[in-house]
């Protein structure tokens, strides 16, 4: 099975302030993903992170409050953007690898904004 | 677009006894359907998953079936254990869109020993 790690693995932010948060995959992920996990909810896609290129991104998500960077095949950054109490969530990357449906999920990042 | 419905949202089973998580999807071109299990303060691990070419797939304690033309599919998990608790996630691709999964509500299973 492939390997994400994500790093903060937690953090307590301001509102007003942004967060990068990281995820690393191992080679077998040719795909990226970005989720949010609400408290208590299930999985949402956020966007597709595309190599050297802009996410894309699901419907109501934008670019502007969730920028995504993947500029190599391994890693990918996620920004939570001006942050509000609303944003306190779980962020999760998650890979797939090429040719396969299988997909991996790293350990999730506990945000909390005060 | 597809939609992904999960039956029931909390499960309490005794040790030992069996638990049946059961999920509902919309679309018919949907041909793999994993299960996640996602412990408490850890991302979702995938526990087993089938593809549409076969009903029925086994791993030790753990089984799903596919029901293609009644588009559900279902976990079964056979002599629990207090470690099976946790909340378990069902997943069906959006055929349409290049198969990224849409998850259902989640089930919180809990064993009691």
């Amino acid at each position: 099975s492939a390997v994400i790690s994500q790093k903060p693995s937690r953090d307590i932010c301001q509102r007003g302030t942004s967060l990068t948060i990281q995820c690393q995959v191992d080679s077998q992920v040719t795909m990226m993903f970005w989720y949010r996990q609400q408290p208590g909810q299930s999985l949402t896609l956020i966007a597709t992170a595309n190599q050297g290129s802009e996410a894309t991104y699901e419907s109501g998500f934008v670019i502007d409050k969730f920028p995504i960077s993947r500029p190599n095949l391994t890693f990918s950054t996620l920004t939570v953007s001006n942050m509000s109490p609303e944003d306190s969530s779980i962020y999760l990357c998650s890979g797939r690898g090429a040719g396969t449906d299988t997909q991996y999920f790293g350990p999730g990042t506990r945000l909390t904004v005060l | 677009g597809e939609n992904v419905e999960q039956h029931p949202s909390t499960l309490s089973v005794q040790e030992g006894d069996s638990a049946v998580i059961k999920c509902t999807y919309s679309d018919s071109a949907s041909n793999y359907f994993p299960w996640y299990k996602q412990e408490l303060g850890k991302g979702p691990q995938l526990i087993i998953d089938i593809r549409s070419n076969v009903g029925e797939k086994k791993d030790q304690r753990i089984a799903v079936t596919l029901n293609k033309t009644a588009k559900h599919f279902s976990l079964h998990i056979t002599e629990t254990q207090p470690e099976d608790s946790a909340v378990y996630f069902c997943a069906a691709p959006k055929a349409e869109y290049g198969n990224k999964l849409v998850f259902g509500a989640g089930t919180i299973l809990r064993v009691k020993s």
